[in-house]
């Protein structure tokens, strides 16, 4: 069982958004904003979308964004292109000098 | 740009030494930033381990802090990840990644694509 929860799955069609959520406790993500999200594409290496809840990397499309209210933070992907298709992670710093994970979410296009 | 890739063998035996080496490409660690180890287990989450400083400075996860060694080698710009008293619950894909900011990471700029390691007889 993971420390912060995601829906297993969600989905959308092309050119819709979709949003995922990452629900933790006031010990991590309610208590700092240091929330990251990760693509992955099994057997590639996984990919930082996110960080700080809502700073992009640079080389990170725009279509990504991320929001916190309280103790749930969320990844919000616009426009959706057959390539953002990926299992996506979320993970919070937490109040015991340790790094938390999501379990993940797989994103289906439709 | 940043590449990291794990070496080390698929199987390890129930009560041995997990051994994993990081080769970094793009970047001399000896420069500075911590250098991390995540792993995911089949049907789980993603659990960070812990984190080496350029310095060999060390940071561990508490719940595997008595049986996790890291270190760094800067001649050959790779570290090193050793688990001990391994078991089947230990069977994970075992990623290096660079933590930034802390040791446990307020992010994770860069992993490499994971080495899976199985623990059975």
């Amino acid at each position: 069982q993971s420390a912060l929860t995601q829906p297993a799955s969600v989905s959308g069609s092309p050119g819709q958004s979709v949003t995922i959520s990452c629900t933790g406790t006031s010990s991590d993500v309610g208590g700092y904003n240091y929330v990251s999200w990760y693509q992955h594409h099994p057997g590639k290496a996984p990919k930082l979308m996110i960080y700080d809840v809502s700073e992009r990397p640079s080389g990170v499309s725009n279509r990504f964004s991320g929001s916190k209210s309280g103790n749930t933070a969320s990844l919000t992907i616009s426009g959706l292109q057959a390539e953002d298709e990926a299992d996506y992670y979320c993970s919070s710093y937490t109040r015991s000098t340790t790094s938390v994970f999501g379990g993940g979410t797989k994103l289906t296009v439709l | 740009q940043v590449q990291l890739q794990e070496s080390g063998p698929g199987l390890v035996k129930p009560s041995e030494t997990l051994s994993l080496t990081c080769a970094v490409s793009g970047y001399s660690i000896s420069s500075g930033y911590y250098w991390g180890w995540i792993r995911q287990s089949p049907g789980k989450g993603l659990e960070w381990i812990g984190s080496v400083y350029h310095n060999g400075n060390t940071y561990y996860n508490p719940s595997l802090r008595s049986r996790v060694t890291m270190s760094v080698d800067t001649s050959n710009n790779q570290f090193s990840l050793k688990m001990s008293s391994v078991t089947a619950a230990d069977t994970a894909v075992y990623y290096c990644a660079r933590p930034r900011i802390e040791a446990a990471g307020h992010y994770f700029d860069y992993w490499g694509q994971g080495t899976l390691v199985t623990v059975s007889s």
